[in-house]
């Protein structure tokens, strides 16, 4: 167990529908990162927001937005859903914003848009 | 554009042999490579971490080496066994600038299955 908790496991939805992914980073931990995986794809960073702020920014989606909250709990809101869109969608944390900590995955949501 | 590439795309090997893998970038400026070893369905977990200055770095099983001139990064596993089969990602980083932020690139993975 990584101590990084995602909400829901699974998750179907129609084309258009919009969701929203919840994330619980490791107690302590600074930073939460998101990626999304499509079948047979590697992993494609998303978003990392340090401390409630956005910090770096990867190929995301203008109908996907992130924040993290005050509690450093985040939410990854997919809008305008896509057949395209269905992948299994990670959150990781880390303790900082350094060059070398680990960052710790969760089990991920997967997402089939029908 | 920052690339990563990985070879093999997928590998099939038999318990107790020993097997390489290759990650090849076109990141840059550097600051660290990561190999993520994951389970179908489960988040990666990091195997090792290497910087610039680093160029071979063990886990039990696992040993990664690094040569930052050519931009090549191996992960070595030895004495496969059955829950070696997974996919190995290598992930690098470039240098924070400060003023901008980092980027990470993904390699697609290799899938490595074990067998009897």
């Amino acid at each position: 167990d990584s101590g990084v908790t995602q909400t829901p496991k699974h998750l179907i939805t129609a084309t258009g529908q919009r969701v929203t992914l919840r994330c619980s980073p490791r107690s302590g931990d600074l930073s939460v990162y998101w990626y999304q995986q499509s079948l047979d794809q590697g992993l494609q960073f998303l978003i990392q927001y340090y401390n409630g702020e956005e910090r770096a920014k990867g190929n995301i989606l203008e109908r996907f937005s992130a924040q993290q909250f005050p509690d450093l709990h985040s939410e990854l809101n997919l809008s305008s859903l896509e057949l395209g869109d269905s992948a299994l969608y990670f959150c990781a944390s880390s303790s900082g914003d350094p060059m070398n900590t680990e960052a710790f995955f969760g089990q991920g949501t997967r997402l089939t848009v029908v | 554009k920052n690339q990563v590439e990985q070879s093999p795309q997928s590998l099939i090997i038999l318990e107790g042999k020993n097997c390489t893998l290759q990650c090849n970038y076109t990141v840059s400026p550097f600051s660290n490579l990561r190999w993520y070893k994951q389970d179908t369905g489960r988040g990666p977990v990091s195997l090792t971490i290497m910087t610039f200055s680093e160029n071979t770095k063990s886990n039990g099983r696992y040993t990664a080496t690094l040569d930052a001139d050519t931009k090549q990064s191996s992960l070595h596993i030895t004495a496969s066994q059955l829950s070696d089969s997974a996919s190995y990602i290598c992930v690098v980083r470039d240098a924070y600038s400060g003023a901008g932020s980092y980027q990470l690139t993904f390699g697609k993975g290799t899938k490595l299955s074990v067998i009897p």
